[in-house]
């Protein structure tokens, strides 16, 4: 398994602002992503980040709005940029460690309140 | 296309079972299930791949119906701790792994 840990663990941001949420595993894995859930919803894939490549977006989701970097096999970033209340939610990295067992692991996720 | 959960909602009494069920509109090669707690990070309960045996895990078990593009998880003799929302994820056409598009979730509710 792989375990991985989130900072901040909440926060509550005025609308307009950027918030940067740091996502650490504590081995090198390759595929790591990005999810967001709304309150009381399912969860919703952001984006891929793959170490040594640019990061792959869904739809719905931009680079401007939501800026990855994944600078090595143990650390990502995701960014919310201008935020609004809509962008109230949990935002989740998860990881696949990449044993062959197709498992994916959740961090333990970034509570974010927009005023 | 997200998958599809069904009950949305289960209550339960201790020591019975529950079924939830999840069905896919395109072709899967895997149905990955995960457990999440009010307030945690989803949890990974098992995954069936394609042409793979049925997983079990405690009192938890799944199988998984290619040909019907469906899984179903079965819980038995339930305990407090079964209490949750549980997820289905399927992933990208094609793979057996890698980014998941989930289901909506079912919220499973075990009573004394």
């Amino acid at each position: 398994s792989a375990v991985i840990s989130q900072k901040p663990s909440r926060d509550i941001c005025q609308r307009g602002t950027s918030l940067t949420i740091q996502c650490q595993v504590d081995s090198q894995v390759t595929m790591m992503f990005w999810y967001r859930q709304q309150p009381g919803q399912s969860l919703t894939l952001i984006a891929t980040a793959n170490q040594g490549s640019e990061a792959t977006y869904e739809s719905g989701f931009v680079i401007d709005k939501f800026p990855i970097s994944r600078p090595n096999l143990t650390f990502s970033t995701l960014t919310v940029s201008n935020m609004s209340p809509e962008d109230s939610s949990i935002y989740l990295c998860s990881v696949d460690p990449g044993t062959g067992a197709y498992e994916q692991y959740f961090g333990p996720g970034t509570r974010l309140t927009v005023t | 296309q997200q998958p599809v959960q069904s009950p949305q909602a289960v209550i339960l009494r201790e020591g019975e079972d529950a079924v939830i069920n999840c069905s896919s509109s395109k072709a899967l090669y895997s149905v990955h299930w995960y457990r999440q707690k009010h307030g945690e990070a989803p949890v990974f309960l098992m995954i069936l791949l394609k042409g793979g045996e049925q997983k079990g895990h405690d009192k938890i078990s799944a199988s998984f119906n290619e040909k019907k593009q469906q899984s179903s998880l079965y819980l038995t003799a339930s305990q407090l701790s079964y209490s949750g929302t549980y997820f289905c994820g399927t992933p990208w056409e094609g793979t057996s792994y890698g980014k998941l598009t989930f289901g909506q979730g079912t919220i499973l509710t075990v009573h004394p």
